[in-house]
C-alpha cells in the first residue's frame, strides 16, 4: 500500500499566529509532494510542488513567504501558514507521488487538515 | 493553462448506471485521473487514462479520447455509498506530475 498521513487533522488558531502542517509518506519514499487547498464546495487548488532537498515551486498567486514549505526528507514535507488570517481558513491536503514503474506516478493523498483562523 | 469542465451535480438511483463526463483543454497532456471524495475527506484514486480507450476496474470504468479532450467515468450497479464528489484531474507534461483538478461532480444516489 501507500499511506500518507497529515498532522494535525484539525487546528483552530488566532489571527496572526503561524500554523505548521506535516505531511508524511509512511511506507514509501516520495521525491515529490504536493500541497493543495480546498475551499467549501470547491475543487482542489494546487498551491505548490515540493521536491526533496530543493525549493518548492509555487503556483501563480500563492505567496511563498506566507506559505513556507520545507521538504527535508523523502518522507516528510511541512507547510507553515505564517501570520494566518481568517481568509486562510480552508482544507489543506497534501499528496505524495509514488512511481510504480509504468509511468503512472500515482498521487496518494493525506487525510487533510482543516484550518480555522479566528 | 488547463480548463477542466464537468457537471456540478448529478442524481441517480441505486442499482443504476451513471456516466460523469469531463472535458479538458491542456497543453502537453500526460494523463487523466478520476478521484472520489467524500465530504471532509481526502480524495481516493479511482482510475487513470493516458491512452485512448476504456479502462475497466470492477464497477468503475473510465474512457478517454485525447483528440476530443474528453473523458467519462462510468459507475455501474450504483450503491448508496457511491454518493460522493467525483473529481476529474489532468496532468500536463510540464507540470512536474502535479494535477489540475476540475470542480468536481457531486453525485447523489437515491433509493
Amino acid at each position: 500500500g501507500a499511506v500518507v498521513s497529515q498532522h494535525p487533522s484539525r487546528v483552530i488558531c488566532k489571527s496572526g499566529t503561524s500554523v505548521k502542517i506535516e505531511c508524511r509518506s509512511l511506507d514509501f519514499q516520495a521525491t515529490t509532494m504536493f500541497w493543495y487547498r480546498q475551499f467549501p464546495k470547491q475543487s482542489l487548488m494546487l498551491m505548490a510542488t515540493s521536491n526533496e532537498g530543493s525549493k518548492a515551486t509555487y503556483e501563480q498567486g500563492v505567496e511563498k513567504d506566507k506559505f513556507l514549505i520545507n521538504h527535508a526528507s523523502l518522507t516528510l514535507s511541512t507547510l507553515t501558514v505564517t501570520s494566518a488570517h481568517p481568509e486562510d481558513s480552508s482544507f489543506y491536503i497534501c499528496s505524495a507521488s509514488k512511481y510504480d514503474g509504468t509511468g503512472l506516478h500515482e498521487q496518494f493523498f493525506g487525510p487533510g487538515t482543516r484550518l480555522t483562523v479566528l | 493553462g488547463q480548463n477542466i469542465d464537468q457537471p456540478t451535480e448529478m442524481t441517480a438511483t441505486e442499482g443504476a448506471i451513471v456516466q460523469i463526463n469531463c472535458t479538458y483543454q491542456t497543453s502537453g497532456f500526460n494523463g487523466l485521473f478520476w478521484y472520489q471524495q467524500h465530504a471532509g475527506e481526502a480524495p481516493t484514486f479511482l482510475s487513470y487514462n493516458v491512452l485512448d480507450g476504456l479502462e475497466e476496474k470492477g464497477r468503475f470504468s473510465s474512457f478517454l479520447s485525447r483528440s476530443k479532450g474528453y473523458s467519462y467515468l462510468l459507475l455501474k450497479e450504483l450503491q448508496m455509498k457511491d454518493s460522493a464528489s467525483y473529481l476529474c484531474a489532468v496532468r500536463a507534461s510540464n507540470s512536474g506530475y502535479a494535477l489540475n483538478f476540475g470542480k468536481g461532480t457531486s453525485l447523489l444516489v437515491t433509493p
